[in-house]
């Protein structure tokens, strides 16, 4: 299986901070990643797909970029509602595994 | 609007099976793959299984291939997720989720609340 390591764990971040999630794939996914946003209570929504997509409706604040096995999720100008927990996911192979989450809250 | 509604979940004892449905709405059902995840109480999100439009083909995570069957109704709309020999780690949230763009999930469901509890 490909193991996603994501980083950090937690993060704390000001009102229009930029913030950087990272995602490291165990091999080369070619592109095949997503990002997640889920929020307390509430299922996961998506936010970017192949990498650096940006999912219909989703504020342009998000943006994804990365290549082989290291991926990353910015977010520009950090807004209140940006507050939750963060997921990448491989679909280059079966079985699509997940990154362990990342908890983002304000400071 | 794409909709989807999980039903099914609730309190089941150890080893015991469980059926789990996902009604889907707003949206051509047979032209999709889909999926169900699952998440554990304050866990991360674990990929369960994907079926194709026509369930020719189905793809598992192995941990749990020989414990939980996808299936799907076209004509119905509604996919299904059964699960059997229940034990307390597959206590979870299950969300069911249409695949998109790559096989990525862009659209979810509620999640149905499933307790595996003597």
């Amino acid at each position: 299986d490909i193991q996603m390591t994501q980083s950090p764990a937690s993060l704390s971040a000001s009102l229009g901070e930029t913030v950087t999630i990272e995602c490291r794939a165990s091999e080369d996914i070619y592109n095949g990643l997503a990002w997640y946003q889920q929020k307390p209570g509430k299922s996961p929504q998506l936010l970017i797909y192949n990498a650096n997509s940006l999912h219909t409706g989703v504020p342009s604040r998000f943006s994804g970029s990365g290549s082989g096995t290291q991926y990353s999720l910015k977010i520009n100008s950090l807004q209140s509602e940006d507050v939750a927990s963060y997921f990448c996911q491989q679909y280059y192979d079966y079985p699509y595994t997940f990154g362990a989450g990342t908890k983002l809250e304000l400071k | 609007e794409v909709k989807l509604v999980e039903s099914g979940g609730g309190l089941v004892q150890p080893g015991r099976s469980l059926k789990l449905s996902c009604a889907a709405s707003g949206f051509s059902f047979n032209d999709y793959w889909m999926g169900w995840v699952r998440q554990a109480p304050g866990k991360g999100l674990e990929w369960i299984g994907e079926i194709n439009q026509d369930s020719s083909t189905i793809n598992y995570t192995p941990s749990l291939k020989d414990k939980f069957t996808i299936s799907r109704d076209n004509a119905q709309n509604t996919l299904y997720l059964q699960m059997s020999k229940l034990g307390s780690e597959d206590t979870a949230i299950y969300y069911c989720a249409r695949a998109g763009a790559g096989s990525s999930m862009d659209a979810w469901g509620q999640g149905a609340s499933v307790t595996v509890s003597s």
